[in-house]
């Protein structure tokens, strides 16, 4: 299907597990982007990536890490899942380009940490 | 980074009632986007506007860009448009930066 694809949509882990969120777009975009969501702080940015092997922070990167070594899929993983990474994650990507065209997001994973 | 400011929080409305919502950010930026947030957490891109008016159907945006701000109208109000509106504003060419979102709740 074509798009932006996230799996898996629901996830429970336990604190201490490693977890990875995975994100797939068929459109050959350069930039990807992940997202959480929390109530009270809206969408704030984990990480980004410009284009493959190319990775930088957002506002709240620690405790996560990415990769990037397709253009096609940006996962994002918890090395050691704590409680307050209980969120709903979302992966989005665009275009490159001064025009600064619109970004679109996948439909969401919401990861539960018991 | 910006500061991207959303107003007001929480909107109730009647239906077939007219609003609009403000998103006020802090430096110059290259893109400013609308999004709903429908009841099941999609994300649902409403418009690309970095300057000027656009309109779609009842909905409306207008991105003042030399004052750091954008308006969204909705006209008409219907129950279906209930959910949480985003605008998040791209700054430096590659940060998506949100306000927290302003949450509509139309009534039937």
């Amino acid at each position: 299907d074509a798009g932006i694809t996230q799996s898996p949509r629901y996830k429970i882990t336990e604190t201490g597990r490693q977890v990875t969120l995975m994100c797939h777009q068929t459109w050959s975009h350069s930039y990807m982007f992940w997202y959480r969501q929390d109530l009270g702080h809206g969408l704030r940015l984990i990480y980004y990536s410009a284009a493959a092997d190319i990775t930088d922070k957002g506002e709240v990167p620690d405790g996560y890490v990415v990769s990037r070594s397709k253009t096609e899929n940006f996962p994002l993983t918890l090395e050691s899942a704590t409680r307050s990474q209980t969120s709903v994650y979302f992966c989005a990507s665009r275009v490159s380009g001064q025009g600064a065209p619109e970004a679109f997001f996948g439909q969401g994973t919401r990861l539960t940490v018991v | 980074g910006i500061q991207v400011e959303q107003s007001p929080p929480d909107l109730i409305l009647q239906e077939g009632a007219n609003s609009t919502l403000r998103c006020n950010f802090s430096d110059s930026v290259n893109n400013l986007q609308w999004f709903h947030q429908n009841p099941w957490g999609q994300l649902i891109n409403l418009f690309y506007i970095p300057s000027g008016t656009k309109q779609n159907g009842r909905l409306s945006a207008t991105t003042v860009a030399t004052e750091r701000y954008s308006l969204l109208y909705i006209s008409s109000s219907q129950t279906t448009d209930s959910g949480v509106y985003f605008c998040a504003a791209l700054y430096n060419f590659n940060k998506f930066y949100f306000g927290s979102g302003t949450k509509l709740n139309v009534k039937p």
